[in-house]
């Protein structure tokens, strides 16, 4: 167990459809990242936040968007969804993230959306 | 663009051989070197990393890599695999500049026979 934690495991939904992915990092991290991982594109890089504030953008659709809250938590928003966002949605945690190297980020358990 | 590249997209041993898996980057600047192990049906769990110093690291399970910089490649190896050993092995590398994402190969996915 990584201490990060990811709600919900499963969903399923339509195409259309707005879905809130959310994420609890380990606890004294101030950064938050999210990956996609497709059996088309494997690993990629989403967005972070680190204490609030967007840091990065990597390949991250207009159709999403994310957010991280005063208490770390973060949302990954996914708005009219279609057939290949269907993936598995990781977030992960480290300390710092301000954009130096030596850091090492924890994942956690992913949630698995299916969208028909 | 900088890339990450794992030339074995599936291994199939017999437990007890030896493993190595190639991973190789395109960046030449300063990087940190990943290694994380994905179980079926589980999150990313890191295996092992290589910030600076020793170019041989060790991780858990009795897995260690080696860092060649002149060759760019950080290759997982494991004297003597078991079957619990069977799960998709990626490569990550974070870099200087690139801010803290991480960039992953298209992973391997091992099989340990009994």
């Amino acid at each position: 167990d990584s201490g990060v934690t990811q709600t919900p495991k499963h969903l399923i939904t339509a195409t259309g459809q707005r879905v809130t992915l959310r994420c609890s990092p380990r606890s004294g991290d101030l950064s938050v990242y999210w990956y996609q991982q497709s059996l088309d594109q494997g690993l990629q890089f989403l967005i972070h936040y680190y204490n609030g504030e967007e840091r990065a953008k990597g390949n991250i659709l207009e159709r999403f968007s994310a957010q991280q809250f005063p208490d770390l938590h973060s949302e990954l928003n996914l708005s009219s969804l279609e057939l290949g966002d269907s993936a598995l949605y990781f977030c992960a945690s480290s300390v710092r993230g301000r954009g130096g190297l030596g850091e090492t980020q924890y994942f956690g358990p992913g949630t698995r959306l299916l969208v028909l | 663009a900088q890339s990450v590249s794992q030339h074995n997209h599936h291994v199939i041993l017999s437990e007890a051989a030896s493993l190595e898996l190639g991973c190789n980057y395109s960046y030449g600047g300063t990087v940190n070197l990943f290694w994380y192990v994905q179980y079926p049906g589980q999150h990313l769990q890191l295996l092992l990393k290589y910030f600076s110093g020793d170019p041989l690291v060790k991780g858990i399970k009795g897995f260690e890599a080696e860092f060649i910089k002149s060759k760019f490649s950080f290759n997982l190896r494991k004297p003597s695999v078991q079957w619990s050993d069977t799960a998709e092995y990626f490569c990550a590398v974070n870099r200087a500049g690139g801010g803290n994402k991480l960039t992953f190969g298209t992973g391997t996915q091992l099989k340990v026979e009994l």
